[in-house]
């Protein structure tokens, strides 16, 4: 049974913190990792694929990191803001099949 | 939001009930998607049609039977299900090709009586 796990389940913040949560993942037959966020009461919204070990991808204040060597990938969130509580959730792409085996998440809370 | 479009939003029906949930994508994807999000556990994919054909169905019973009858649209037959598949059901879509992101509907909240 493949697993992806993520932690920490749930987070606390202050609004202005920087903050980032972990996902781990099998290192082997690896094709891409997704990641998505996924806000109360609205559909799950795809940040990232991210294919390559080592690869850095950004966007505004949310940025992520790979390295699928050793099977894990890191969500960074630059200066919190309300607006970035969510649950956020990564996924593990097996080839052929298109399938995802989504973690469990983390929720993620910004207080102001 | 015009991408993924779900009908119902809520169904509560009893164990005896057949009833349907409609998936519909504008975004021209050729991968539609069916995922069930129940408490306290990950989002665990059903069915995945690519170009309209099954290509995976996740050992899910047969009291859930997916159809999908042309690219943009996606649908789930429910027939005599228990209490314990009361659950949020999403609908996805994507191009279909190995990286290509899902974009997912807003849900079915389904409550199983």
């Amino acid at each position: 049974i493949l697993n992806v796990e993520q932690s920490p389940q749930s987070l606390h913040v202050q609004e202005g913190d920087s903050t980032n949560f972990t996902c781990s993942f099998p290192s082997s037959n690896f094709y891409a990792l997704h990641w998505y966020r996924w806000e109360t009461a609205k559909s799950p919204e795809a940040l990232f694929v991210m294919t390559l070990n080592g690869d850095e991808k950004k966007k505004g204040r949310i940025s992520a990191t790979l390295n699928t060597k050793e099977g894990y990938s890191y969500l960074y969130i630059k200066g919190s803001q309300p607006e970035d509580s969510a649950t956020y959730l990564c996924a593990f792409y097996i080839q052929g099949a298109q399938k995802l085996v989504f973690g469990q998440g983390t929720r993620l809370t910004i207080n102001p | 939001e015009t991408g993924v479009t779900q009908t119902p939003r809520h169904l509560v029906m009893g164990m005896t009930n057949k009833k349907s949930l409609k998936c519909e994508q504008h975004l021209g994807h050729n991968a539609m998607y069916w995922y069930k999000q129940s408490a306290k556990k990950p989002l665990e994919l059903m069915f995945v049609y690519s170009l309209e054909e099954r290509v995976e169905n996740n050992s899910v019973p047969s009291r859930f039977s997916p159809e999908c009858p042309n690219s943009s649209h996606l649908f789930l037959h429910l027939h005599t299900l228990q209490p314990e598949d009361s659950a949020l059901y999403l609908c996805a879509s994507s191009l279909g090709t190995d990286n290509s992101p899902l974009h997912f509907g807003n849900g079915t909240r389904l409550t199983v009586t």
